[in-house]
């Protein structure tokens, strides 16, 4: 699975948009770019993913660069409730290796 | 059906004794993986079932670790001689296999401390 690089942590202002970044430079042909966070005490939540193009779902969108070497999610519209660990991995789908992921904290 | 289930949520043993963890997947679901997570870090995959076969192991999941699915539904997650190094969150989530997979649901784990 490619490894990925994401910043620590990150702040957002309720209600403007937040934007995580994530290099994937490794990422392989086969291997999709999906995003899970996870707040506090509670099992991952899966956000999104995609495999080349721009994604939308209720939740987020996903933004892959051309060259798939970097990707962004971005929640429009940030609620405190936004604020959790969010994980960017490369996969196949079959299992996950999660990094350290960005400690995103939405501020009143 | 509201998602996976994951019984105990806590669980506090002494060292050395053995304890077994009980994950329920969705009833459709016929992927069902382990992973275990300490403090600060990130979920680490442990092993996945596909119906009732163990089709990967981690190096991570030494001897004294032990996991089943016999019928295919719920899975069963064992540490036999439990040391310190153990605690952690243990997460189980489950998945349709398909051709452009979904992702995982992750159940809200079992916390285990051994003292």
């Amino acid at each position: 699975d490619a490894k990925t690089t994401q910043p620590t942590s990150m702040d957002c202002a309720e209600g403007r948009a937040a934007n995580l970044p994530c290099n994937h430079s490794t990422i392989s042909g086969n291997e999709y770019v999906y995003w899970y966070r996870q707040i506090h005490s509670q099992g991952p939540q899966y956000i999104i993913h995609g495999l080349k193009n721009n994604e939308t779902n209720e939740m987020a969108s996903l933004i892959i660069t051309e060259d798939r070497k970097s990707s962004t999610l971005i929640l429009p519209h940030a609620t405190l409730r936004d604020t959790a660990v969010y994980y960017c991995i490369g996969s196949t789908g079959n299992q996950f290796y999660f990094g350290t992921g960005t400690s995103l904290t939405v501020i009143p | 059906d509201t998602g996976v289930s994951q019984d105990p949520r806590h669980k506090i043993t002494k060292r050395g004794q053995n304890v077994t963890f009980r994950c329920d997947p969705i009833s459709e679901h016929n992927r069902l993986y382990w992973y275990r997570q300490t403090l600060g870090q990130g979920p680490e995959f442990l092993t996945y079932f596909q119906n009732e076969a163990q089709l990967e192991k981690s190096r991570l999941l030494s001897d004294r670790f032990s996991a089943e699915r016999p019928k295919g539904s719920f899975s069963t997650l064992e540490i036999q001689r439990t040391e310190q190094g153990d605690s952690a969150m243990y997460l189980c989530a489950s998945s349709l296999l398909m051709l452009r997979n979904y992702g995982y649901t992750f159940g809200s784990g079992t916390r285990l401390t051994v003292v």
